[in-house]
């Protein structure tokens, strides 16, 4: 089983379109947790941090939920430059230090139509 | 440009052959982290230096993979007797150590072994 796994998709939408991605991840000891954001060809980008009260930037809204092992994006009002592939990230603590080693799910791809 | 630079942008290589990548990190970050992407899939953690200790390698990381950062600026990853399996993107990524989940990652290298 991978340790995080997300729906591949491709999500395709229609501009101004609400679109939800879910994330599930294995390791219970898992500390911290982001949407990073891959352009085809371009190297990945922090996207946001997820918090469990759930946290929002702009048009971009990143829940977690501890007890499930899950984690949500959600996109309103899709714009096309919102085009990419979504990378649910996972990151793990050794001790009281943070490792950076970060893990990264398979990535979910939405495109964004006119 | 002071973002994370990588050399070479594209390799090609026989199988068997040895081939080196270099990476030069964000100046004032002290950790450095090698990924490897495969099409389709999410970055792969590999390896990550804080200064020029490694302080954690992956199983994928094989005997034939090494790597390197001598004076805890610039870092060498090799990868000797190459095999076919070996094809993939070379991601750099590098980040303060208080802030290692904000990766900066480099354009990548990206290695055909034939």
């Amino acid at each position: 089983r991978k340790e995080v796994e997300q729906d591949p998709g491709p999500f395709n939408v229609p501009e101004g379109a609400t679109v939800a991605f879910n994330c599930t991840y294995s390791n219970s000891a898992s500390q911290s947790f982001f949407w990073y954001r891959q352009d085809c060809r371009k190297e990945p980008k922090l996207l946001m941090s997820v918090y469990s009260s759930g946290n929002e930037d702009g048009r971009f809204t990143a829940q977690l939920n501890r007890a499930s092992q899950y984690i949500s994006l959600l996109i309103r009002d899709s714009k096309l430059s919102d085009s990419a592939t979504y990378l649910c990230v996972v990151n793990m603590r050794l001790g009281s230090s943070n490792t950076g080693k970060l893990i990264f799910g398979q990535g979910t791809t939405l495109q964004v139509k006119p | 440009d002071t973002g994370v630079s990588q050399n070479p942008r594209h390799k090609i290589t026989k199988r068997g052959q040895n081939v080196t990548f270099r990476c030069d990190p964000i100046s004032e970050h002290n950790r450095l982290y090698w990924y490897r992407q495969t099409l389709g899939q999410g970055p792969e953690f590999l390896t990550y230096f804080q200064n020029e200790a490694q302080l954690e390698k992956s199983r994928l990381l094989s005997d034939r993979f090494s790597a390197e950062r001598p004076k805890g600026s610039f870092s060498t990853l090799e990868i000797q007797r190459t095999e076919q399996g070996d094809s993939a993107m070379y991601l750099c990524a590098s980040s303060l150590e208080a802030w290692a989940y904000e990766q900066y990652f480099g354009p990548g290298t990206r290695l055909t072994v034939t």
